[in-house]
């Protein structure tokens, strides 16, 4: 199974300052399409996980542009720009290249 | 508007069997996947299984000599089976559409393995 190694476990953030999240993984999540397949979700406290940020780069719909997400074949960051109170909850990367898919151990962002 | 919502016991016995349904609405099962995914209380997703838009399965090797998922497209149903409960099968169970990944997820019923 691939292996996803989030850091940091959790990470305290000013409103209105930026935040960085690293995912790395055991194998390249390039396909033979060119379609690199690390998503990115938020899990705000008691609710269902939300997609943020699809094959590494690509924004949901509805999701606010102070996320955006970059990498390589087995390293990515999700960054966040301008950290809202909203945007608490534990974040997870995930991929979907092969089967089992897996995901994260997660990252827990909170507001200082 | 796109919707999953899982129905099911929230307790169930240890070595009985976990019975769930996926009532979905807003998107057809003969266009779309659906996953199931499940998560223990404070750790993180772990995926389960999937029924194809065409009516295929596919399921996570670690769980598969236990899992089964079937459909009924008339009542737009996806239904999931686990045999050989144990504590450790506890936790929210959520059952998901597959599009550009995981992209709509039910609210999750909460499981509890528990004598």
């Amino acid at each position: 199974d691939i292996v996803l190694t989030q850091a940091p476990l959790s990470v305290s953030v000013t409103p209105g300052e930026s935040a960085s999240i690293s995912c790395r993984s055991s194998k390249s999540l390039l396909s033979s399409k060119g379609i690199t397949s690390l998503y990115w979700y938020l899990q705000k406290p008691g609710k269902s996980p939300q997609l943020l940020i699809y094959r590494m780069s690509n924004l949901a719909s509805g999701v606010p542009d102070r996320f955006s997400g970059s990498g390589s074949e087995t390293d990515f960051t999700l960054k966040i720009s301008k950290v809202e109170t909203e945007d608490v909850g534990v974040y997870y990367c995930a991929q979907f290249l092969e089967y089992p898919l897996t995901f994260g151990s997660g990252t827990k962002l909170e507001i200082k | 508007q796109v919707q999953l919502k899982e129905s099911g016991p929230g307790l169930v016995q240890p070595s009985e069997t976990l019975s769930l349904t996926c009532t979905v609405s807003g998107f057809s099962l003969t266009s779309y996947s659906v996953s199931w995914v499940r998560q223990p209380s404070g750790k993180g997703p772990e995926w389960m299984g999937r029924m194809w838009y065409d009516g295929d399965t596919a399921y996570n090797s670690a769980l598969k000599s236990r899992l089964s998922i079937s459909r009924d497209t008339s009542k737009n149903q996806v239904f999931l089976k686990m045999n050989s409960l144990q504590t450790d099968d506890t936790g929210t169970y959520y059952c998901t559409r597959v599009a550009t990944g995981l992209d709509y997820w039910g609210q999750g019923v909460m499981v509890t393995v528990s004598s």
